[in-house]
């Protein structure tokens, strides 16, 4: 199984910040991987699949970079409605998640 | 748009069974894979089985292989999750997800319902 680890754990942004998310594979995934914003109460929401490429409706200041087992999630300027946990999942092999970076309000 | 609405989810006792239904709306069912994912309490997302356009082909984790199985109906609109022999680590909630993909492998999930919450206690 390919393991995800996503660091880190918990990210302290102030709104209007940048904030950069990481997610890494136990082995090779290509860009077959997805990245979810979660908030409370709600089912998970797709961001970002092949590393990059934005869902229909995903807002610019979201962008995924990366490849094979180094991944980057990166919200440019941090909105109110942004402060969520996220996800990466491999789909390269099976589906994975990783176990998740919690955002909040510094 | 797109809908997908769980239900089914109830407190049952170790050993016990239950079926999970998921309503789906908006969209051609009868094109995609579907798939049920689940999150324990304050726990991460773990893939638990995949069925493909047409029922053909289904694919679980190893945690509910044997347990678990599931299905569709493509005259309701519908997925369903029969789930045997449950175990207290199967607590969780349950989310029924769209797969962008028809063939019955894994991809990415672009929507998925609320959830419906098993507990399994006794």
């Amino acid at each position: 199984e390919i393991v995800m680890t996503q660091s880190p754990a918990t990210l302290s942004v102030s709104p209007g910040e940048r904030a950069t998310l990481s997610c890494r594979a136990s082995q090779s995934v290509s860009i077959n991987l997805a990245w979810y914003q979660q908030k409370p109460g709600q089912g998970p929401r797709l961001l970002i699949y092949g590393a990059s490429t934005r869902a229909t409706g995903v807002p610019a200041r979201f962008s995924g970079s990366g490849s094979g087992t180094e991944f980057t999630l990166t919200i440019s300027s941090l909105q109110s409605e942004d402060f969520a946990v996220y996800y990466c999942q491999q789909y390269n092999k099976g589906g994975t998640f990783g176990q998740g970076t919690k955002v909040e309000i510094k | 748009e797109v809908q997908l609405v769980e239900s089914g989810g109830v407190v049952v006792q170790p050993g016990g069974s239950l079926r999970l239904s998921c309503a789906a709306s908006g969209f051609t069912f009868d094109d995609y894979t579907m798939h049920w994912v689940r999150q324990a309490p304050g726990k991460g997302l773990e893939w638990v089985s995949l069925i493909s356009w047409d029922g053909s082909r289904t694919y679980y984790a190893d945690s509910v292989k044997g347990r678990f199985t599931i299905s569709r109906d493509n005259s309701k609109n519908s997925l369903y999750l029969q789930m045997n022999s449950l175990r207290p680590e199967d607590t969780a909630l349950y989310y029924c997800a769209k797969d962008q993909d028809p063939t019955g492998t894994v991809t990415y999930f672009d929507y998925w319902g609320q959830g419906t919450l098993v507990t399994v206690s006794s």
